[in-house]
């Protein structure tokens, strides 16, 4: 299985406040994404990073931000969390554009 | 916009076989994909298809037509173990993978 990390696993917060999660991989892959799972949704993509402080946005990215500034550490940061983003978080990686992606175990944050 | 369609739901018999269809319509292809995800894990990669045709691996199999945006899963001698959601997923012209919502099989005895 390829090695991906993520922290925590689950989590519990208020609204209004600033959350991280992370996502650690000992791959050395180059491509690394952010990903949330809704019920009836597909994945749908956050932010996905190219390489060490290259990232770009995803189709949801509002609300959202995110930092590289390691080859194998990638963080998803909320800047004011709402309870629309309860939700269950999932970090993927991949060795390129064109290869498959590997998950991580997911966080289910939980906004009250 | 870009849409990935598949069944919500599917039951199918112990040691039977059954097809799980994702049809797309995405800006450019660059590739289907196939992952499996029990219920509360991540998703897993099962299959990828670039080019038309069948490709095998084991009890999976998964087909591609790109003329028709039309993909599917063929999951024979079917194990309890199966019992999971299936995900189809395009990468599109950016290299961007767009998801269906996935197609939970469950298996009865």
């Amino acid at each position: 299985d390829a090695g991906i990390t993520q922290s925590p696993r689950h989590k519990v917060t208020e609204t209004g406040t600033p959350v991280t999660l992370r996502c650690h991989q000992t791959e050395n892959h180059r491509y690394m994404y952010w990903y949330r799972q809704d019920p009836g949704h597909g994945l749908r993509l956050i932010h996905y990073s190219y390489g060490v402080k290259d990232t770009d946005k995803g189709e949801v990215s509002d609300g959202y931000s995110v930092s590289r500034s390691k080859t194998e550490d990638f963080l998803l940061t909320l800047e004011s969390a709402t309870s629309s983003q309860t939700s269950v978080y999932f970090c993927a990686i991949s060795e390129s554009e064109n290869t498959e992606a590997f998950f991580g175990q997911g966080t289910r944050l939980t906004v009250v | 916009g870009q849409n990935i369609d598949q069944p919500t739901e599917m039951t199918a018999t112990e040691g039977a076989i059954v097809q799980i269809n994702c049809t797309y319509q995405t800006s450019g292809f660059n590739g289907l994909f196939w992952y499996q995800q029990h219920a509360g894990e991540a998703p897993t990669f099962l299959s990828y298809n670039v080019l038309d045709g069948l490709e095998e691996k084991g009890r999976f199999s998964s087909f591609l037509s790109r003329s028709k945006g039309y993909s599917y899963l063929l999951l024979k001698e079917l194990q309890m173990k199966d019992s999971a959601s299936y995900l189809c997923a395009v990468r599109d012209e950016n290299y961007q993978l767009i998801w269906g919502a996935g197609t939970k099989l469950i298996i009865k005895p």
